[in-house]
């Protein structure tokens, strides 16, 4: 693989069910970013790890959780969907977390029922 | 609290120039990005300005003015491969990236 890839590329899940979105990079980037973007809105910052070990929350971690226990991976949870979470998930990956751009993987379109 | 301000929409014509802005008022500044993003797809990075003045990259450019907050991307010999949208965003204090809306660009033959 190249770059980030992102998995399953679309889901479509019962409201109360949980959830994984999976992410993985193979740059060896330091920091990794969970977004999701929703028509009209810019892409919001769910949560981030700017190296393996450590996460944070963004603007919109509510029913959202993040681990990463290596370089390369890094999940996004829900623990249980609701329709406000229908959306389309972005992960990103930059070399650090400060001032470097980042690349993106193909996102993943997720609908809540 | 912060925030980017993009137009929604703009139409230009293939070959010609166009020229889209952005202001923003956030928490702290540590470089403004421009990205495009194509229907469906991904956002891929253009530019990064963290200090004023122009920054020319082949047919895009972007200009930075941190005094009055604004940056504009500019796209010169348009084609209509450019027919996307272009995102604006700034890292703030916190190395947090805050985006606009985005704005998409039509071109007409």
């Amino acid at each position: 693989i190249a770059g980030i890839t992102q998995a399953p590329t679309s889901q479509i899940l019962a409201a109360g069910r949980r959830m994984t979105l999976r992410c993985t990079q193979d740059m060896r980037h330091n920091a990794m970013y969970w977004y999701r973007q929703d028509l009209g809105l810019g892409l919001r910052l769910i949560h981030y790890s700017n190296t393996a070990g450590t996460t944070g929350k963004g603007e919109v971690p509510d029913g959202y959780s993040v681990s990463r226990a290596n370089t390369d991976d890094f999940p996004l949870t829900l623990a249980s969907a609701v329709p406000s979470q229908t959306s389309v998930y972005f992960c990103a990956s930059s070399d650090s977390a400060g001032g470097n751009e980042q690349f993106f993987g193909p996102g993943t379109r997720l609908t809540v029922l | 609290g912060q925030n980017i301000d993009q137009p929604t929409e703009m139409t230009a014509t293939e070959g010609a120039i166009v020229q889209i802005n952005c202001t923003y008022q956030t928490s702290g500044f540590n470089g403004l990005f421009w990205y495009q993003q194509h229907a469906g797809e991904a956002p891929t990075f253009l530019s990064y300005n963290v200090l004023d003045g122009l920054e020319e990259k082949g047919r895009f450019s972007s200009f930075l003015s941190r005094s009055k907050g604004y940056s504009y991307l500019l796209l010169k010999e348009l084609q209509m491969k450019d027919s996307a949208s272009y995102l604006c965003a700034v890292m703030d204090s916190n190395y947090q990236l805050i985006w606009g809306a985005g704005t998409k660009l039509i071109i007409k033959p």
